[in-house]
């Protein structure tokens, strides 16, 4: 079965610091890889979606990479702000079984400004 | 505006009353899930459907059952409900090879006393 597993749980930073979050997985059988953005108490926002052939994509301050072969993926946050304070989540679609969707438990990230 | 549409938003029910929560996609997707969140365990999948009439258990099944009988909805039932069902729930959408990403409902709050 497929684990996620996102490091660190929880990150501090002051705000303007570049920063890079973690999540890795154990079954590189996948068809995509999501990033997802949850405030508390809330819906979960879709950052970044990397397909298993790509490997990063770009959206504003946001670049995530994958690195399939070694079940790794990294979300750079550039230049962070308060409201980027959240938590964030990896989740892969994987092909091995039932295709399926696993979820990382979270980088919770506070933004101090 | 293409959307995953979960009712209600808020419920609290007592234990043992039979409940329905629903869940609508409006983008012809095949593949919807329903997923419960819980503080320290992350999101744990309950049951998920790769397409119309064609249902399997995720992680956590014991307590809920869902079906498809048509493409756009996948509701979620508690027939007898207990408080260890309390938890938010998401519904959530995709192609079937999770092409285009997957997209979530706002969530459900449930509360069972």
């Amino acid at each position: 079965k497929q684990e996620v597993t996102q490091i660190p749980a929880a990150l501090s930073v002051p705000e303007g610091e570049n920063l890079v979050l973690n999540c890795s997985f154990t079954d590189s059988a996948i068809y995509n890889l999501q990033w997802f953005r949850q405030d508390p108490g809330k819906g979960l926002t879709s950052l970044l979606l990397i397909q298993s052939s790509q490997r990063e994509q770009t959206s504003g301050r946001l670049n995530a990479s994958l690195d399939k072969s070694s079940g790794r993926s990294t979300l750079y946050i550039a230049a962070s702000q308060p409201g980027d304070s959240a938590t964030y989540l990896c989740a892969v679609f994987t092909i091995t079984g039932a295709n399926n969707l696993f979820f990382g438990t979270g980088t919770r990230l506070t933004v101090i400004p | 505006e293409a959307q995953v549409t979960q009712n209600p938003r808020y419920l609290i029910t007592v234990t043992g009353k039979k409940l329905t929560v629903t869940c609508s996609q409006n983008m012809n997707h095949e593949y919807m899930s329903w997923y419960r969140q819980d503080p320290g365990l992350g999101l744990r999948q309950i049951y998920y459907s790769m397409n119309v009439e064609v249902t399997d258990k995720g992680d956590v099944p014991e307590g809920y059952k869902v079906s498809r009988k048509e493409k756009r909805n996948f509701p979620l039932i508690l027939e007898s409900p207990s408080p260890n069902q309390t938890s938010l729930y998401f519904c959530a959408s995709s192609f079937s090879t999770g092409t285009y990403g997957y997209t979530f409902g706002s969530g459900t709050r449930l509360t069972v006393v």
